[in-house]
């Protein structure tokens, strides 16, 4: 069963331009909503992250959106450079973490 | 300060072998999680071990184990390798088990052959 549903699975977006990342999640016993950023031969490095109690967070060009009713949350990089492109995870967690399945990002100069 | 710091950072192994990973948490860090990574998909839960017991396990097969010692390092250990057992091993650790960021390292490859 998975429990997180993440879409787009590639995503192309020119410099400057919004990276939008969507989750969906299905155990709503999750109490932490993570964003991970990954580099090729990296470990997955935390981006930003949020509770169910709150339905924005913002960190500079990073911005999540929580909608606890829908079950969703997203990821927008605002500003989006060529240093963005990397594979973003998203996660849900009531002790272990569950990923989605990632999205590869592509910004292209 | 020094993140999490996992050795070797890669092996090569054949069918049936044993390996054994490491992992140093961050400083501080009580909780150690272990994640299976296989190419193009995003890290599978192993195992959370947190002040030295288990406090989770994955659907990961017995051939899986791990331990977690005093000064909070940890251990994973995988029996009878199969093929299938190729992926990125990553350690993560946090304070706490629940409902703290997790912080990775960057990993063991362990290639089977």
């Amino acid at each position: 069963q998975q429990q997180v549903k993440q879409s787009p699975q590639s995503l192309i977006v020119q410099k400057g331009g919004i990276s939008i990342i969507n989750c969906a999640y299905e155990n709503t016993a999750f109490d932490y909503f993570p964003w991970y950023q990954q580099f090729p031969g990296k470990g997955p490095a935390l981006l930003i992250a949020i509770r169910p109690d709150v339905s924005e967070k913002k960190e500079g060009r990073f911005t999540i959106s929580f909608n606890k009713s829908a079950k969703q949350f997203s990821l927008h990089i605002m500003d989006s450079q060529p240093g963005d492109s990397a594979t973003y995870f998203c996660g849900g967690s009531q002790g272990n973490l569950i990923f989605g399945k990632g999205t590869k990002l592509s910004v292209k100069p | 300060d020094a993140g999490v710091t996992q050795s070797p950072t890669h092996l090569i192994k054949t069918r049936g072998q044993h390996v054994t990973l490491r992992c140093s948490p961050i400083s501080g860090h009580k909780s150690v999680s272990w994640y299976q990574q296989v190419l193009g998909q995003g890290p599978q839960f192993i195992f959370q071990y947190y002040e030295k017991e288990e406090r989770g396990r994955g659907n990961f097969p017995d051939r899986f184990s791990a331990r977690q010692f005093p000064n909070y390092s940890s251990e994973l250990n995988v029996n009878a390798l199969l093929l299938g057992d190729s992926a990125l091993y990553l350690c993560a650790s946090s304070f706490r088990p629940q409902g703290q960021p997790q912080h990775f390292g960057d990993g063991t490859r362990l290639s089977i052959l």
